[in-house]
């Protein structure tokens, strides 16, 4: 069975601060895809970046960069300089090939003050 | 371009009732997905529809049902509610991924149910 973990429950940042969200996953299978969402207080999910299982690459999006270790089995986030605008809860994400239940992690409610 | 839209935006029903909530996809998709987001929780993923047949289903109970009509929308159907049903009800679409292995989730903005 898949698991994600994300075991920051909330994180407080001050404006221009730099913050990593993290993210653990569970699986046996070699094929799979991680995923981050944005969520708005509006509700909807935001999608931000998917990896998949054979793209070690790390990535990076303006002020948005991801660090993906299998042999870690670690899918971390990072915003830089971060801003107001970025405050949101943030989901890591697994669903394996073939498979349709994307399985997400309890979500890291993440705060940036002015 | 309509991204994935849901109806109603909230609902307040009581213990024992039924709903219905509806779901139309992203134009071009043809899969549709629900979760079920609990509050302070991220979202489980109840089923999903394609060809207008459940394709693959979560842990949840019977009480759960969904349909999918022709063109492509949804709905989800909860029978017998109850206090633990309250939550947010997401409604994804996407592309039937075929060998390609996935296909993105586009997400709507969400009906939240209350159950009093």
């Amino acid at each position: 069975a898949q698991k994600v973990t994300q075991a920051q429950t909330e994180i407080s940042v001050v404006e221009k601060e730099d913050v990593t969200l993290d993210c653990v996953y569970e699986t046996r299978d070699t094929t799979y895809y991680l995923f981050w969402y944005k969520q708005p207080p509006s509700g909807e999910l935001v999608f931000l970046i998917r990896r998949n299982s054979f793209d070690e690459q790390n990535e990076i999006s303006g002020r948005y960069s991801w660090n993906f270790q299998k042999s870690t089995s670690s899918f971390n986030f990072t915003i830089t300089a971060s801003q107001v605008v970025d405050s949101a809860v943030y989901f890591c994400a697994l669903i394996l090939r073939g498979n349709n239940d994307m399985r997400f992690g309890a979500g890291t409610r993440l705060t940036v003050k002015p | 371009d309509a991204g994935v839209t849901q109806s109603p935006t909230h609902l307040i029903k009581t213990r024992g009732q039924q709903v219905t909530l509806r779901c139309s996809p992203k134009s071009g998709h043809d899969t549709v997905s629900w979760y079920q987001q609990a509050l302070g929780q991220g979202p489980q993923f109840i089923f999903q529809y394609y060809e207008e047949e459940e394709r693959q289903r979560g842990n949840f109970p019977d009480r759960f049902s969904g349909h999918q009509f022709p063109n492509y929308s949804s709905e989800l159907n909860v029978n017998a509610l109850l206090l633990g049903d309250s939550a947010l009800y997401l409604c994804a679409s996407s592309l039937e991924p075929g060998l390609a292995g996935y296909n993105e989730q586009f997400f709507g903005p969400g009906t939240r149910l209350t159950v009093l």
